[in-house]
Order: structure tokens, then sequence, then C-alpha cells
């Protein structure tokens, strides 16, 4: 089937201790996004890739930054992760026109210890 | 920027009862609206969506939703509530002024379904 896996699900890291968490995609999507959900909030745009073209949310820390090498896979990098960064990390697909269908991964819920 | 607000953060219902989220968009353009389902530590599943075909929307589990622009309003209903529905529930909105259409979601509506 035709999805968006995450890897890994859960990942513990050490407090500024760099760490990239990974999405890839067998929809051939054009679109790739990046949310942050905190604990009993709803998930939050930090920015998403248009095929090459990367557009950051205004209030995103420079903290997080993405790469997408290829259409199928994209990486969320933390550079110095704080507690606050503590969360699950949505990725999610879809076409340019958003109306067809967005679809989520499992997500990652990174730890900070 | 288009937006959705979510009446009520917890909502218990019996099991058996009817299941209504309630949902109001903010929009300058007919909207495209979601609604997704959250368990614990999983990512977000569609339950269905209005992308301005028929105002009322048919989607998994037995859900479905109405889109009325009077009232501007895409509440979540279920006629039978069942336990297995208990989970956080998100109402979002696709802003079509971003290139990406991104989702704008609402803050969620968490449901209990008591025996």
């Amino acid at each position: 089937d035709a999805m968006v896996i995450q890897n890994p699900r859960y990942q513990v890291t050490q407090f500024g201790k760099p760490v990239t968490l990974s999405c890839s995609q067998t929809l051939n999507h054009n679109v790739m996004y990046w949310y942050q959900q905190k604990s009993s909030q709803a998930p939050k745009l930090l920015f998403h890739y248009y095929d090459k073209d990367f557009n950051n949310e205004a209030d995103t820390p420079d903290n997080f930054q993405s790469r997408r090498p290829n259409t199928s896979f994209c990486f969320l990098d933390i550079r110095s992760p704080g507690l606050g960064d503590a969360a699950m990390y949505l990725c999610a697909t879809s076409r340019v026109e958003g109306g067809l269908g967005y679809t989520f991964g499992s997500g990652t819920r990174l730890t900070v210890v | 920027a288009q937006s959705v607000t979510q009446l009520g953060s917890h909502v218990s219902v019996s099991e058996g009862a009817l299941v209504l989220l309630r949902c109001n968009y903010s929009s300058s353009v007919p909207p495209y609206l979601f609604w997704y389902v959250q368990y614990p530590n999983q990512g977000l599943q569609l339950l269905l969506k209005y992308t301005s075909a028929a105002t009322l929307v048919k989607g998994i589990n037995g859900f479905e939703a109405e889109f009325k622009k009077s009232e501007t309003s895409f509440h979540l209903t279920k006629p039978s509530a069942h336990m297995s529905d208990a989970a956080e529930y998100f109402c979002a909105v696709s802003d079509r002024s971003n290139s990406g259409y991104a989702l704008n979601f609402g803050k969620g509506t968490s449901l209990l379904v008591t025996p």
C-alpha cells in the first residue's frame, strides 16, 4: 500500500545533541510537511516542501531545519534540542491540490533528556 | 488565513448515544474542510473531507459531517457511539492561500465514551 513512513517511532535524545527524524513516502506526492504536536495540543506546521521549494513558517525556530534530497524522503533536523522540543513530530504529504487529501505518517515521539 | 474553531475541548457520551463534535470555520473563500481522528501515540487518520461537492459528507467508521455555509459550520456526528470511538478529534481547513495547501487545525476535542 502507498503510505507515509516515519522512523523511528520513538526517539530519545540528549539536551543539545543534534537529532534527525526521517519521513519517506511511496505516494509520489509533490508536497511534504512537518508538523509539531505538543501534548494535548493541535499539530502546528513547521515547514513544508513543494517539490524542492522550501517554505518555512514565520514562527518556526531556527533550531529546526529540513532537507528533501528527493521526492520520496524528507528529514527534520533539530540542531540543539531543548526540553521544550519534546513532542510528537508528524510528517504528511499531499498533492498540490490539497482537497485531494493529505496522508499522515504515524509520527515520531521525541523525548529530550 | 483560514481557520477553524472547535467548541468543547472534552465531550463525554454514553455508549450507543449520539456523538456531536462541533467545528466552525472562518474563510474568505469556499473552504476545504477535514475531520481527523488521533489515537494515543498515533498519527492522524482522515475521517472525512468536504471539497465543495455534496454538503453532507459520509466518512469512515459511521461518521458524517454536514457543511452549512450559512452557519459556517462543519459539525461531526455519529448516530451511535462505540467504545472504540474514544480518541482525539481534529477539525482542519486547507489554507488555499498557501502554495502547499497546508492544514490549519483546531485545538481538538477529546471524546470519552462511557459504558
